[in-house]
């Protein structure tokens, strides 16, 4: 049974940083594009990074470009967001998703339960 | 502003068929296939549709999806009060070096 399960969540002041993990299993972690999605409160769905399978090539929305940095640890099967310089507006639940298919970005089959982060002061 | 752009509301009435749009561009929704989610409060969203038309097993043959040039479609028949939900298109983009994009997403109430 595939399971995402993200942690990392809490209360940061701006400015801040903060690292997200996505621990996986019931898969084969380094054959599949891995993504972190969020969502503010109240708000709809927001793609933030993408990393593929191998590791190689990374993906940003331009509202973090430069601030948050997608990695994955194939050996500890855990997917990572390292977020820097951290404003009000990245204020959201943070999930991270799975595709259906190996060497696919989209096709978000599988979901974590999401983590909450919060940015105030 | 969302790069797709889906209307806010939708409705209908149990057993009725509905639809809602997503209208985009070239470099998204017209080179790229489409995905459709649903999420109900306070969970995680649920892939519906992707590569346009196909369902994941175990969603239902009441959701199906359509496209034609930039513009996509989410069709649900036999409405049922559990589809009332928050639905999502989404698909790759290929300028700016490629990325992911959403649409804004649509609410639909089974009246």
């Amino acid at each position: 049974e595939v399971q995402l399960l993200e942690s990392g969540g809490g209360l940061v002041q701006p400015g801040g940083s903060l690292r997200l993990s996505c621990g996986a299993s019931g898969f084969t972690f380094s054959s599949y594009a891995m993504t972190w999605v969020r969502q503010a409160p109240g708000k709809g769905l927001e793609w933030v990074s993408t990393i593929r399978d191998s590791g190689g090539s990374t993906y940003y929305a331009e509202s973090v470009k430069g601030r948050f940095t997608i990695s994955r640890d194939t050996s500890a099967n855990t997917l990572y967001l390292h977020m820097n310089s951290l404003r009000a507006e990245d204020t959201a639940v943070y999930y991270c998703a799975k595709s259906l298919r190996s060497g696919w970005v989209l096709g978000l089959h599988y979901w974590g339960q999401g983590t909450l982060v919060t940015v105030s002061s | 502003q969302s790069v797709l752009t889906q209307p806010p509301s939708a409705s209908g009435t149990p057993g009725q068929r509905v639809t809602i749009s997503c209208s985009g561009s070239r470099s998204n929704i017209g080179n790229n296939g489409v995905n459709w989610y649903h999420q109900l409060p306070g969970t995680a969203p649920k892939l519906l549709i992707y590569s346009d038309n196909q369902r994941p097993s175990g969603v239902p043959d009441r959701f199906s999806g359509s496209k034609s040039g930039t513009s996509a479609s989410l069709a649900i028949s036999g409405l049922q009060s559990e589809d009332e939900a928050d639905y999502y298109c989404a698909t790759w983009d290929d300028s700016l070096n490629g990325h992911v994009v959403f649409g804004g997403g649509t609410k639909l109430t089974v009246l």
